[in-house]
């Protein structure tokens, strides 16, 4: 059974560091993974979708990368900023084409 | 404006009672999930659509239906077979397997 694990569970950092999420899988059979950011109290955005046959995929200040193989994609963020402070979210869509989802890392950036 | 409805945003259920959560959708996707969220823990899938007119369970049916008899819609009633039904709760639409999903805004459910 596909689980999905993201670590840290929550993250401070100080603004203007780049940093990593970590998300990890335990089946390679995937489709594609999928990176989110949540608000408090609001719905999911999409960040960056990353289909199987890719290794990457870059959005702004945001580039997240995929190795099937072992298991793992990393969410990299360049100069934080105050705003992008939320809970990230990480989702692989299985053999089943369901959405698997972790447990997601709260990040903190203090001004 | 395109997107996904959820309404309302906040809802209060007494014990016993149903309550219908609404989600309306305007991208023309044709499959349709709602998805339970818990504190610490990851989205759990309680129901999805992939056609007007089908549905099917997800991790977590019980005590929960739905129905799908227009494309754009996909209500949730929570029943009062839930015995823990304060959550939020996010509806999202997608379209093709390999594209990606789409949320709504939650609505947060409480029990009173």
């Amino acid at each position: 059974k596909q689980e999905v694990t993201q670590i840290p569970a929550a993250l401070s950092v100080p603004e203007g560091e780049n940093l990593v999420l970590n998300c990890s899988f335990t089946d390679s059979a995937i489709y594609n993974l999928q990176w989110f950011r949540q608000d408090p109290g609001k719905g999911l955005t999409s960040l960056l979708l990353i289909q199987s046959s890719q290794r990457e995929q870059t959005s702004g200040r945001l580039n997240a990368s995929l190795d099937k193989s072992s298991g793992r994609s990393t969410l990299y963020i360049a100069a934080s900023q105050p705003g992008d402070s939320a809970t990230y979210l990480c989702a692989v869509k299985d053999s089943n084409y369901q959405l698997i989802w972790g447990a997601g890392t709260k990040l903190i950036i203090k001004p | 404006d395109g997107g996904i409805t959820q309404s309302p945003k906040y809802l209060f259920r007494k014990e016993g009672q149903n309550v219908t959560l609404s989600c309306e959708q305007n991208l023309n996707h044709d499959a349709m999930y709602w998805y339970r969220q818990d504190p610490g823990q990851g989205l759990r899938l309680i129901y999805y659509s992939q056609i007007v007119n089908d549905f099917q369970k997800g991790d977590i049916a019980e005590g929960y239906s739905v129905s799908r008899e227009k494309k754009e819609s996909f209500p949730l009633t929570v029943t009062s077979a839930q015995k823990n039904p304060t959550a939020f709760y996010l509806c999202a639409t997608g379209q093709e397997l390999n594209t990606e999903a789409f949320f709504g805004q939650g609505t947060r459910l409480t029990v009173v």
